[in-house]
């Protein structure tokens, strides 16, 4: 079976624009959580999807938005990016979570010019 | 200060020793996670704990609820455990996932 997969896996863009961010789950998952992770750091909590509904939003700014699709596959939207944006975009998916494990994508790494 | 905190920040070690990452936390949870970081990204899901003790392999996990504190062990390190090892937990309150900054563990041959 095929692991969560992520597209692009590179992206490069500049000051102003909008990206778009795809990631399908392991099939059987219903959930899709996306995180950032700045270089040094570790992830920071941006959405959690659960059944095609918004379960979880971490402190992110409204330049940012998700949605998850009938087939569970989801989209990580950001608006306006701004430099401080470059970073690593990481999806991950599970039955449930904090109840099943969770199962992470390579991620997309974004770079903001 | 941070809700999640782990220690070391970076270790290196030879192989064969034994390793104890720990992570502390300071709000109510439903679960923690233990999580490895490949240089390049990826994240492998190593243990998810809401009490007591897990084993895989030469990966242990512990966690103690009542002093909000687990650690993670591996015996008999190798150079190919040089990862970064990240603890998550899920706040009660809010549901929201939060991130320990991660131990960068670098085992030498």
């Amino acid at each position: 079976d095929a692991g969560v997969t992520q597209s692009p896996t590179h992206l490069i863009k500049t000051r102003g624009q909008h990206v778009t961010l795809r990631c399908s789950p392991i099939s059987g998952h219903k959930s899709v959580s996306w995180y950032q992770q700045v270089l040094g750091q570790g992830p920071q909590f941006i959405f959690q999807y659960y059944e095609k509904e918004e379960r979880g939003r971490g402190n992110f700014p409204d330049r940012f938005s998700a949605r998850q699709f009938p087939n569970y596959s989801s989209e990580l939207n950001v608006n306006a990016l701004l430099l401080g944006d470059s970073a690593l975009y990481l999806c991950a998916s599970s039955l449930e979570w904090a109840r099943e494990t969770q199962y992470f994508g390579p991620g997309t790494r974004l770079l903001v010019l | 200060k941070n809700e999640v905190e782990q220690s070391p920040q970076n270790l290196t070690a030879q192989e064969g020793e034994f390793i104890t990452i720990n992570c502390s936390y300071s709000v109510g949870i439903s679960a923690l996670h233990w999580l490895q970081q490949h240089p390049g990204g990826g994240i492998v899901s190593l243990f998810m704990l809401s009490s007591g003790k897990k084993k895989h392999g030469r990966l242990i996990a512990t966690i103690n609820i009542q002093e909000k504190h687990s650690s993670l062990h591996i015996t008999a390190s190798h150079p190919r455990d040089s990862a970064v090892y990240i603890c998550a937990v899920k706040r009660n309150r809010d549901d929201k996932i939060i991130f320990g900054k991660g131990t960068r563990l670098h085992i030498l041959p």
